[in-house]
């Protein structure tokens, strides 16, 4: 079964500045799809950003941007210029391709995720 | 497009006792998903559907949750009798799943506290 781990239960930074979150997860197939969803308070989990491992270029959406080492089987969000719309839980979320085979068995398995907050 | 409709929003009951949750998932999507969110964690997957059939439920607790899609559009999921560790917050997401790595949309979520 695939894991994913997010090591930094919380962050702050000030706003305007660089803030990366990391994210590692296990699995022994080849490829898969990595997420980053963000939760505010509402509790609505909303796609930030998405990657595919079969690509090598690092997905990019405006001020969100990601570092993905398949190699290392690490999938870090970067987020540039932060403001303060940004605080926020933050998932790192895993989905097989392999599920594929399956009709409608594609799922996602998040980790614990990092609770960003963004000072004036 | 309308987004996954959840109700209700919250919901507070006593231990022993039972509550359901209504799912409305986003037209034309044919997997719709239960996750269960414990304060200060990941989603966990409950059940997930494929139009009406249960694609897994291996993490639902049977003995006291139940969900169905009877006709393969919105879904129910029932907690009873309620105990204190389920205070959680029940997200319902869908997707298309008509090619791989299909987005998944979720819902507002269904907040219960077990008192």
């Amino acid at each position: 079964a695939q894991t994913v781990t997010q090591s930094q239960p919380e962050m702050s930074v000030q706003e305007a500045e660089t803030v990366t979150l990391s994210c590692t997860y296990d699995t022994s197939e080849s490829n898969y799809y990595l997420f980053w969803y963000k939760q505010p308070p509402s509790r609505q989990m909303i796609l930030v950003i998405r990657q595919e491992a079969y690509k090598q270029q690092n997905a990019t959406e405006n001020r969100f941007s990601v570092n993905f080492q398949k190699a290392a089987k690490s999938f870090s969000l970067k987020i540039s210029d932060s403001q303060l719309g940004d605080t926020a839980m933050y998932f790192c979320a895993f989905m097989s391709r392999a599920t594929l085979l399956i009709q409608g068995a594609q799922k996602l398995v998040f980790g614990q995720g990092t609770r960003l907050t963004i000072n004036p | 497009e309308a987004g996954v409709a959840q109700s209700p929003r919250y919901k507070i009951i006593e231990k022993r006792q039972s509550v359901a949750f209504w799912c409305n998932p986003i037209s034309g999507h044919a997997t719709l998903y239960w996750y269960q969110q414990i304060l200060g964690q990941g989603p966990k997957l409950l059940i997930q559907f494929q139009n009406n059939g249960v694609v897994d439920d291996s993490q639902l607790p049977k003995d006291r949750f139940s969900a169905e899609r009877l006709k393969g559009v919105d879904s129910t999921l029932k907690i009873q009798p309620a105990k204190l560790e389920d205070s959680a917050v029940y997200l319902c997401a869908s997707s298309r799943q008509e090619k791989a790595g299909n987005t998944i949309y979720f819902g507002e979520g269904s907040w219960l506290t077990v008192v």
